[in-house]
């Protein structure tokens, strides 16, 4: 198993770009999710799925878009790139269970939005 | 809203030293609290704790949870170079309700 997958490790955008973070997992896991991770604030949960189809919002979902059109992928599109973006971008997923999310993360993505 | 703190923010350390980390926590609907470890890549999972006073061990880590105080605690004794990381803690409640901590940086020095 490749695990959680995540393209590409970095990127430069310009402000008002925009671009498409892709994730992929092929542990057939429910539920997937998107984090940005900034100095000193933890990983925040940006959107999440709990199935094909189902996509809600988590903490800080303004500027980015998400669709779930299978269970394996889970792309993050942000539509009009900020400086306010410039961060590590990590997917995670997990099989629910019994209600705890034990999450695997991707190796993440370094943006840069100058 | 859902909070999760945790403290130190940063340690150091001398290899041999036992160490004791601190997560704290309000959430709504609680499910479960998870400790990861985080060397400058994704984090990689450790613990997850969803019962009181029930230890989880692995090697020199050890993590327990209180749900009624509402806190847990991540210990490694005999500290090594190799522990040096952020720890993170994760409390889990509802699909929604993923919340991090902003971690640990734990610095062990030879």
């Amino acid at each position: 198993n490749a695990g959680v997958t995540q393209t590409p490790k970095f990127q430069v955008l310009k402000t008002g770009q925009s671009m498409t973070l892709q994730c992929a997992q092929d542990m057939n896991h429910e539920y997937m999710s998107w984090y940005r991770q900034d100095p000193g604030m933890g990983l925040r949960l940006i959107h999440y799925s709990v199935g094909a189809g189902i996509t809600d919002q988590g903490e800080v979902p303004n500027g980015y878009n998400v669709s779930r059109s299978t269970t394996e992928d889970f792309p993050l599109r942000l539509l009009s790139a900020a400086p306010s973006q410039t961060s590590v971008y990590f997917c995670a997923s997990s099989r629910p269970g019994t209600g705890t999310y034990e999450q695997y993360f991707g190796p993440g993505t370094r943006l840069t939005v100058t | 809203e859902d909070k999760v703190v945790q403290s130190p923010l940063s340690l150091v350390v001398h290899e041999g030293d036992t160490v004791t980390l601190n997560c704290s926590y309000e959430v709504t609907n609680f499910r479960s609290l998870l400790w990861y470890k985080q060397e400058k890549k994704a984090p990689t999972f450790l613990f997850m704790l969803t019962s009181s006073g029930i230890e989880k061990k692995s090697g020199r880590l050890s993590s327990i949870l209180d749900k009624k105080e509402l806190f847990s605690i991540l210990n490694i004794t005999a500290t090594q170079t190799g522990d040096s990381a952020v720890y993170l803690c994760l409390s889990s409640g509802s699909a929604r309700q993923l919340t991090f901590g902003s971690g640990t940086q734990l610095t062990v020095l030879p």
